[in-house]
């Protein structure tokens, strides 16, 4: 298995308050990608980072901001957490090219 | 753009059923194809994959082949088992987009003895 690992797993938070996610790579891949996953919608892209401290945005970057300043680490934060954010957050890593992505284990956030 | 488009579930099969879920595919380039399997409350895992036209990508019993000609990637399986209920993705990656992925919404599987 890819080494990713995302933190928290879970977590509860109130409306209007700033949230972090952490993505963990050991695998020294080039990209990172955070996606939203939720009913009807399949994954959706968030952001994602092609290199220490290069990002792009996604289909679904309002809200949202990333960070990479290393290259195991991608952080999603969520400046003013709303209830539209409730979903889970999977994180995947890529080399690039041709090579697929491997996921996270996820983390479920709900904002009440 | 790039997109793919999968065939809508929920899917219901007797154990030993074959197994059809359809995947079409838009892009610009030479895109690589990929089949995902989601568990319940498990991230996304690949199942199998293929870089170039006529690739056959198999595993675990499951085949798919792309085709190019028919921009499609369909995942068939001979004979289902329980354990094979789950989610399954549709995706392509295509380096002419900055190695951004697309992904199908998914197909939801249910298999039962």
């Amino acid at each position: 298995d890819a080494g990713i690992t995302q933190s928290p797993r879970h977590k509860v938070t109130e409306t209007g308050t700033p949230v972090t996610l952490r993505c963990h790579q050991t695998e020294n891949h080039r990209y990172m990608y955070w996606y939203r996953q939720d009913p009807g919608h399949g994954l959706r892209l968030i952001h994602y980072s092609y290199g220490v401290k290069d990002t792009d945005k996604g289909e679904v970057s309002d809200g949202y901001s990333v960070s990479r300043s290393k290259t195991e680490d991608f952080l999603l934060t969520l400046e003013s957490a709303t209830s539209s954010q409730t979903s889970v957050y999977f994180c995947a890593i890529s080399g690039g090219g041709p090579y697929e992505q491997y996921f996270g284990p996820g983390t479920r956030l709900t904002v009440t | 753009g790039d997109s793919v488009t999968q065939m809508e579930g929920p899917v219901t099969l007797s154990e030993e059923a074959f197994l059809t879920i359809n995947c079409t595919y838009t892009a610009t380039g030479y895109p690589s194809l990929f089949w995902y399997v989601q568990y319940p409350g498990e991230g996304l895992q690949l199942l199998l994959k293929a870089t170039k036209a006529d690739d056959k990508g198999s595993n675990k019993g499951f085949e798919a082949t792309y085709r190019k000609e028919t921009t499609s990637f369909h995942l068939e399986k001979g004979s289902v088992q329980v354990s094979d209920s789950a989610v399954y993705f549709c995706a392509l990656s295509d380096i002419n987009t900055g190695n951004q992925f697309y992904f199908g919404t998914g197909t939801s599987l249910t298999v039962i003895p």
